[in-house]
């Protein structure tokens, strides 16, 4: 059993949508992190977010973690195929981290 | 500049071998990571170690052993290769200077098992 789900499994966007991916669980974490994953690549970390309703924001890229800090989601604004890759969230889990099984993410020029 | 290392890139090896992937970084990172990634499982945690002497099961860590014998190396052997554990490896380290458990993660080893 998945501790975090993420939905959806795959998204295909035309280039300047928008897109929401989202990552839940019935646990309550102390940390989530967002990172991509580009193919033949390792992950890497877009933002931590630690507190309860905390909204972070990368450029196009909007993170919020949920009040009772068992959720997130991911928002990208006006999608670009350089924001085509796998995102991961992952759960700080007394200082391991336990990853959803992510969202694949294409962006269509 | 810093950074985390992987070897090999890509490895196909028999079953019953041995086979040992090497991990290195120059992080100084006390905490050092192996990650398995197939297709709808995501990254689960083989093994981990919080420093030199010191290495702890993961949540997949059968057929799998590790051991951390300086700061920079964390190797990872599959004791006797099973179909089963072909997958992508990942190394990943995280230490002083980042937040908790944020992680830096090697490109990955591509081991098959025929």
């Amino acid at each position: 059993t998945q501790l975090l789900e993420q939905s959806p499994q795959f998204l295909s966007i035309q280039e300047g949508e928008n897109l929401t991916v989202y990552c839940n669980s019935s646990s309550v974490f102390s940390s989530l992190q967002w990172y991509r994953q580009e193919p033949g690549e390792g992950p890497v970390l877009l933002v931590t977010v630690v507190t309860g309703g905390e909204v972070k924001k990368l450029k196009r890229l909007t993170f919020q973690f949920g009040d009772a800090r068992k959720d997130s989601s991911l928002h990208i604004t006006a999608a670009q195929p350089g924001d085509t890759g796998l995102y991961l969230c992952a759960a700080d889990n007394d200082y391991k981290l336990s990853f959803g099984a992510g969202t694949t993410v294409t962006v269509r020029a | 500049d810093a950074e985390i290392t992987q070897s090999p890139r890509h490895k196909i090896t028999e079953t019953g071998r041995q086979v040992t992937l090497a991990c290195h970084q120059t992080w100084n990172h006390n905490n050092m990571f192996w990650y398995r990634q197939d297709l709808g499982h995501g990254l689960r945690l083989i093994h981990y170690s919080y420093g030199v002497q010191d290495t702890n099961k993961g949540e997949v860590s059968d057929g799998y052993s590790v051991s951390r014998s300086n700061t920079e190396d964390l190797p990872l052997t599959l004791e006797s290769a099973a179909s089963s554990q072909t997958s992508v490896y990942f190394c990943a380290s995280s230490g002083p200077g980042t937040y908790r458990s944020e992680l830096f993660f090697g490109e990955g080893s591509r081991l098959t098992v025929l």
